[in-house]
């Protein structure tokens, strides 16, 4: 059974720090993997897709890796704002396309 | 604009009833979802169809049922609301079940 983990729970930085936000999947057969921001109280925002067959994508200040053969992706933040604060998740896509969630970093960026 | 998008926002509600959440897209997508939010903020999936067909159904009490009249409408029916129902419940939708998903704003159920 696909099991997802998000590590940290959570993160403060300053502004302007570079970060990585890391997520491990135990089963490498996936499909493909998406990034979402989740503000309080709002839904989920993708950030970035990627495909199993793909490395990485690039999304303005975002960076997301894939490592099949591990069972890792991580996604990068270049130069933090405090609008980046929101819980950042990451969800592997099942055999039947439905999206297997991690639990989330929260992160926050300090003016 | 185009989105995805549920009624109601918020849904406080007593134990026993029954109740419905409508969610519609208007992205042309064929497969739409319904997960759960926990109060620990946890995402699980609940029920995904597939042009109105429906393909994953989650170990879910059957007093939940999906119901889709067409491809841009995916509507959640609860009976016998129970205290533990309390939740966020998002839908969201895809064209084919392998690309990116798009979630609409959640509903915020209380069962008091």
């Amino acid at each position: 059974k696909q099991e997802v983990t998000q590590i940290p729970a959570a993160l403060s930085v300053p502004e302007g720090e570079n970060l990585v936000l890391n997520c491990s999947f135990t089963d490498s057969a996936i499909y493909n993997l998406q990034w979402f921001r989740q503000d309080p109280g709002k839904g989920l925002t993708s950030l970035l897709l990627i495909q199993s067959s793909q490395r990485e994508q690039t999304s303005g200040r975002l960076n997301a890796s894939l490592d099949k053969s591990s069972g890792r992706s991580t996604l990068y933040i270049a130069a933090s704002q405090p609008g980046d604060s929101a819980t950042y998740l990451c969800a592997v896509r099942g055999s039947q396309g439905n999206l297997i969630f991690g639990k989330g970093t929260k992160l926050s960026v300090k003016p | 604009d185009t989105a995805v998008s549920q009624t109601p926002k918020y849904l406080v509600t007593q134990m026993g009833n029954d109740k419905s959440i409508k969610c519609e897209q208007n992205l042309g997508h064929d497969t739409m979802y319904w997960y759960k939010q926990d109060s620990k903020k946890f995402l699980k999936i609940m029920f995904s169809y597939n042009n109105k067909e429906l393909i994953i159904n989650e170990t879910v009490p059957n007093r939940f049922s999906p119901k889709s009249p067409d491809k841009a409408h995916l509507n959640l029916h609860i009976n016998s609301l129970e205290l533990g129902d309390s939740a966020v419940y998002f839908c969201a939708s895809s064209q084919r079940a392998n690309n990116e998903q798009f979630f609409g704003p959640g509903t915020r159920l209380t069962v008091l």
